[in-house]
């Protein structure tokens, strides 16, 4: 069975810092990773998705994240965090390309940005 | 871009009644919507897979006679919690895939639906 591990329940960062955050998965197959992003009440928003080639991918609002299979992770990075990155953070991992099928999502990451 | 649109984003019941929440794609269609449920600071749970013109798919432990899944036309498909009670209070969000985008367009989420059973 896949599964999803966020280790940081929360992370607190002052505006302007950079920001990581680990994603561990487990699945026997190739994995089909992504990370949204949840903001107070609301839905969730997809901010990028790794299939294959490229283990460094782009996503929106300057986040990237790196695969590495060797560790089983798929980090999310910024460079510098906005106050409008204040949100839940989620790593999800898919069996297949169709983003929602069968989705398995980590615990989440609640960021926290100073001033 | 494609919306999904979910409503009513929060509703308050009795114990013992049933709420009925929808969930549209608004300019898209999606043969397959997916409803999960997310409890205060917890991650989210696929609750089942709902299929248009065919039963929805359930989830281990997810109760089928007590969250009706309906999925009538290629743009709608609601939820019921059935004979609710205040453990059902949690947040349902759904989603949805444009079927005629492939297997690389994105997942689409609506933005939720507060149930709080009183």
């Amino acid at each position: 069975a896949q599964s999803v591990t966020q280790p940081d329940i929360h992370i607190t960062v002052s505006e302007g810092a950079s920001l990581e955050l680990r994603c561990n998965y487990s699945y026997g197959a190739t994995p089909y990773l992504f990370w949204y992003v949840q903001s107070p009440g609301q839905g969730l928003q997809l901010l990028l998705k790794y299939f294959s080639g490229d283990t460094l991918v782009q996503g929106i609002k300057g986040f990237e994240a790196e695969f590495k299979r060797s560790q089983s992770s798929f980090n999310l990075r910024k460079p510098s965090v906005h106050w409008s990155d204040a949100a839940e953070y989620f790593c999800a991992v898919g069996a297949s390309k169709a983003a929602g099928n069968k989705l398995t999502f980590g615990g989440g990451t609640r960021v926290l940005v100073k001033p | 871009g494609a919306v999904v649109s979910q409503h009513p984003s929060w509703v308050i019941c009795k114990s013992g009644t049933s709420v009925k929440i929808e969930c549209r794609s608004l300019d898209f269609q999606a043969t397959t919507m997916f409803w999960y449920r997310q409890f205060p600071k917890q991650s989210l749970m696929l609750m089942a897979t709902s299929n248009e013109g065919s039963k929805a798919t359930y989830e281990q432990g997810v109760e089928k006679d007590k969250f009706l899944i309906n999925h009538a036309s290629l743009t709608l498909s609601t939820l019921t919690v059935t004979s609710a009670h205040p453990e059902d209070s949690s947040f349902y969000i759904c989603s949805a895939r444009d079927w005629a985008g492939g297997d690389n367009s994105p997942l689409h989420f609506g933005n939720g639906t507060r149930l709080t059973v009183t």
